[in-house]
Parts: structure tokens; sequence; C-alpha cells
């Protein structure tokens, strides 16, 4: 059975900092992978998506995610950053040729942007 | 073009009473969620749809609430005999499925008050 872990429910960084959101999944062979984001009082918002071509991942507002098949891992990093990003991020694991019918969220790490 | 929509964006309802919450999906998208968000916590999967089919119904908490789709378009997600304990923020998603990958397109939500 797949699963999905995000380790650390919340995360705090400063404006400027470095931003790195842990992902770990457990999959019998390499699923897709997702990562979301989601604002308050919105929806979930799609930042990016690991389907099997390159395994550095670049998703929308900077942020990109590198997938490390040994490590079973998805980490979702971005360089520096903004006020803006305080969000609630969202890993999901789909296992391939289901069409996201089994697809598994993580239970969500907050983060938190200090000025 | 045009997102996923739900309606209402918020609902108040008494203990007991019966809620419908609605779904729109992207066109032409052939799969359809239901997910349940509570403060605080990640997503509860409930239940999801190919076309106007529903093959895994396994995460609906209870025989109070039941969901159908018409048209392989609009889904109502209906909770009956409402309890507090139903009170959350309930997300729809669509997606493709011939083509696609899985990834996830949500609306904005609706959320529920049971007093």
């Amino acid at each position: 059975a797949q699963s999905v872990t995000q380790l650390g429910s919340h995360v705090s960084v400063s404006e400027g900092a470095l931003v790195l959101l842990r992902c770990n999944y457990s999959s019998s062979v390499p699923p897709y992978l997702f990562w979301y984001v989601q604002y308050p009082n919105q929806g979930l918002q799609l930042l990016l998506k690991y389907t099997s071509a390159a395994t550095l991942v670049k998703g929308i507002n900077g942020f990109e995610a590198e997938f490390k098949k040994s490590e079973t891992s998805f980490h979702l990093t971005k360089p520096s950053a903004h006020m803006s990003d305080a969000a609630e991020y969202f890993c999901a694991v789909s296992p391939r040729g289901t069409g996201g019918f089994k697809t598994i969220f993580g239970a969500g790490t907050r983060l938190f942007v200090k000025a | 073009g045009a997102g996923v929509s739900q309606s209402p964006s918020n609902k108040v309802t008494e203990k007991g009473k019966d809620v419908e919450l609605r779904c729109d999906p992207i066109s032409g998208h052939t799969a359809l969620y239901w997910y349940r968000q509570s403060l605080g916590q990640g997503l509860e999967f409930l239940i999801y749809f190919q076309g106007n089919s529903a093959p895994d119904k396994s995460g609906l908490p209870s025989d109070r609430f039941s969901a159908e789709r018409t048209g392989g378009s609009v889904s109502t997600l209906t909770i009956q005999r409402t309890q507090q304990e139903d009170s959350a923020v309930y997300l729809c998603a669509s997606s493709l499925i011939s083509g696609g990958v899985g990834e996830q397109y949500f609306g904005p939500g609706t959320r529920l008050t049971v007093t």
C-alpha cells in the first residue's frame, strides 16, 4: 500500500531564508508525486508534479522539488522565502496507471514566514 | 477557462438538518472527488466518481453521507441529520483520466458549520 509522510506539521523560516519542506513516500514502484499549496480560505492549487521525466521538477512561484528514488523522498524547496509563501503545503502520491483515483495526500505542513 | 466551482461557499445549519453541497467540475474532467478538511487537519478522502459511478465509497464517514453525480458533470454531497462533528470544509476536485497523470484541480470549498 502506498503512503506519504510529511515531516513537520509546522515550519517557520525568516523572509529570504531557504524553505525546505520534507516528504517521504512508500510505494513498490515509483509513483507520480505532487505538491499542492493551500492559501487561507482557498482550495488546493498544484505547485508541481513529478511524472518520471527530469528528477528535478520546477514549479510555480520559484518552488522546486527533487525526486530521489534511493531515499523515497520528494522534498520541496525554495531558495528565498517571501511573506506570500505563508500557506499550507501538501505532498501527494498517486500510483501510475490509476488516473489519480488512488491519490493519497500527506497531512500537510504549515509554513510560517517571519519578517 | 473556468475552474472547479462549489456552492454554497458557507453554510450554517442546525444540528439534525439535512444539507446539500454542490460541485461543478472543470468541463471534460471525468473524475470527481470529495474531501473533508477539519480545522487544522489534512484532507480526508470521502468519495470519488468516474463518470457517474462511484467505485469507491469507502471514505464516507457514515450512512448519513451520500453523493451523486449526474450527466458526468455536477455532483451533490448530501449530509442527513447533521451533527456538530460534521463541521468542516468540504473540498471538491476534478481530474482527467485518459492521458492524465491524475493531478487534481480543487474548488474553493464549502465551509459547513453545524450549530
